[in-house]
């Protein structure tokens, strides 16, 4: 696709439920990255594939995180036993490589009541 | 561990002016700078600040990396409505094994008065 793009865009849920965001990076695009943002804080990372590995894991919180990139194209970011505290905008960023420059998509807002 | 700080936090001026957003990092084996802003939800790129390329600039906008200070500013000159975003500062380190991810300051939150 032309731009990165994010599924759902909202989701809202249950503490202890399981949630799974999605990310399609911009065609031939290997780097992929998932952050984390919440209200008034700058994104934080939680994890980087190139190609299909995980390359970097080292953001991810806690065991309850995990994310899958098994083609080396499609990723997604699976949440267990949510938690509020989980409540945030996930972005999902692709790039060429490292080439510095990362493409956002519009983000999943999650929000676990 | 990294850390990006950024300055002011906020910041309200009128259309027309010119403003200074200040980035200050702490990086092991730095390896780039980088500028986003955000409007809604998908930050945008402007500008990557690297060793070899310490001063950029795009119309309104530049940007200049002090590698001494280890800090960074964001220049817009004769601000218009549509700058009003919140500006997000970014810093790699190099691995030497591949990319990491980027550590971003909280952000800079611009608001342009007509």
């Amino acid at each position: 696709g032309a731009g990165v793009s994010q599924t759902p865009s909202n989701k809202v849920t249950e503490k202890g439920k399981y949630v799974e965001l999605r990310c399609d990076p911009i065609s031939g695009h290997t780097a992929l990255y998932w952050y984390r943002q919440s209200l008034g804080q700058g994104p934080e990372f939680l994890i980087y594939f190139q190609g299909t590995g995980a390359a970097d894991d080292s953001g991810l919180p806690n065991d309850r995180f995990f994310a899958v990139r098994p083609e080396g194209s499609v990723s997604t970011l699976k949440i267990q036993r949510t938690e509020r505290g989980d409540s945030a905008v996930y972005l999902c960023a692709s790039s060429f490589g490292w080439a510095g420059e990362l493409f956002f998509g519009e983000g999943s807002r999650l929000t676990v009541l | 561990e990294d850390k990006v700080v950024q300055s002011p936090l906020s910041l309200v001026v009128h259309e027309g002016d010119t403003v200074t957003l200040n980035c200050s990092y702490e990086v092991t084996n730095f390896r780039s700078l980088l500028w986003y802003k955000q409007e809604k939800k998908a930050p945008t790129f402007l500008f990557m600040l690297t060793s070899s390329g310490i001063e950029k600039k795009s119309g309104r906008l530049s940007s200049i990396l002090d590698k001494k200070e280890l800090s960074s500013i964001l220049n817009i000159t004769a601000t218009q409505t549509g700058d009003s975003a919140i500006y997000l500062c970014a810093v790699g380190p190099y691995s030497g094994g591949g990319a990491d991810g980027l550590t971003f300051g909280k952000g800079t939150h611009l608001i342009i008065q007509p």
